[in-house]
């Protein structure tokens, strides 16, 4: 099993919408969860960090995570084309270990 | 400086010659990754250096690569022997770790291309 998976999409929501995207993980001592955002041809950039079960909530952006079920997912509110984009799920076992990213899902959002 | 910088932007190259991709963290980041990312894939971890610590080599794909970082600041990635296969993006990325809360800004790249 991979260590971090994800639906490589794409995922098509209207505007206006919520999008949602999963990201599941095998290693349990996993500690701490990143979502980056791609544009194409561009680096990847930091969107949302979460490191405690339940909800972080920042302006249309709200990560969820639950360690008992190995998931975390990153819901996108009010969904705008200019959110179309490569959304990589990342975490980190311990402070001391490199991020290990998803391949990604790929999200557009249709006008 | 501002963010993580990178050069060159693009290096197209013969296959069989070495090539070294620069990477300049963000002043004051104490750890520096490596990571690729071919056409259309995710990023694959190369390498990482933490502070003074010795690095994290794990992700290297073969002995033709190497890297190192002088003075906890500038890093280099050295691919020697260049192959077709090597083609892909080389993302540097670098961040200031507070326990495991350390979030990685990262560079725009180099893009290798090995003819």
């Amino acid at each position: 099993q991979k260590e971090v998976e994800q639906n490589s999409g794409p995922l098509s929501v209207p505007e206006g919408a919520i999008a949602s995207l999963n990201c599941t993980y095998s290693d349990r001592v996993s500690q701490s969860f990143f979502w980056y955002r791609q544009y194409s041809g561009k680096s990847p950039e930091l969107i949302m960090s979460i490191y405690s079960n339940g909800d972080k909530e920042d302006g249309r952006f709200t990560a969820q995570l639950n360690k008992a079920s190995q998931y975390v997912s990153l819901l996108i509110r009010d969904s705008q084309p200019s959110d179309s984009a490569t959304y990589l799920c990342a975490l980190r076992n311990s402070g001391n270990t490199p991020l290990v990213f998803g391949k990604g899902t790929r999200l557009s959002v249709i006008a | 400086g501002a963010g993580v910088s990178q050069s060159p932007s693009n290096k197209v190259t013969e296959k069989g010659k070495d090539v070294e991709l620069r990477c300049d963290p963000i002043s004051g980041h104490t750890a520096l990754y490596w990571y690729r990312q071919s056409l259309g894939q995710g990023l694959e971890f190369l390498i990482y250096f933490q502070g003074n610590s010795a690095p994290d080599k794990s992700g290297l794909p073969s002995d033709r690569f190497s890297a190192e970082r002088t003075g906890g600041s500038v890093s280099t990635l050295t691919i020697q022997r260049t192959q077709q296969e090597d083609s892909a993006v080389y993302l540097c990325a670098s961040s200031l770790m507070r326990g495991n809360t350390g979030e990685l800004f990262f560079g725009e790249g180099s893009r290798l291309t090995v003819l």
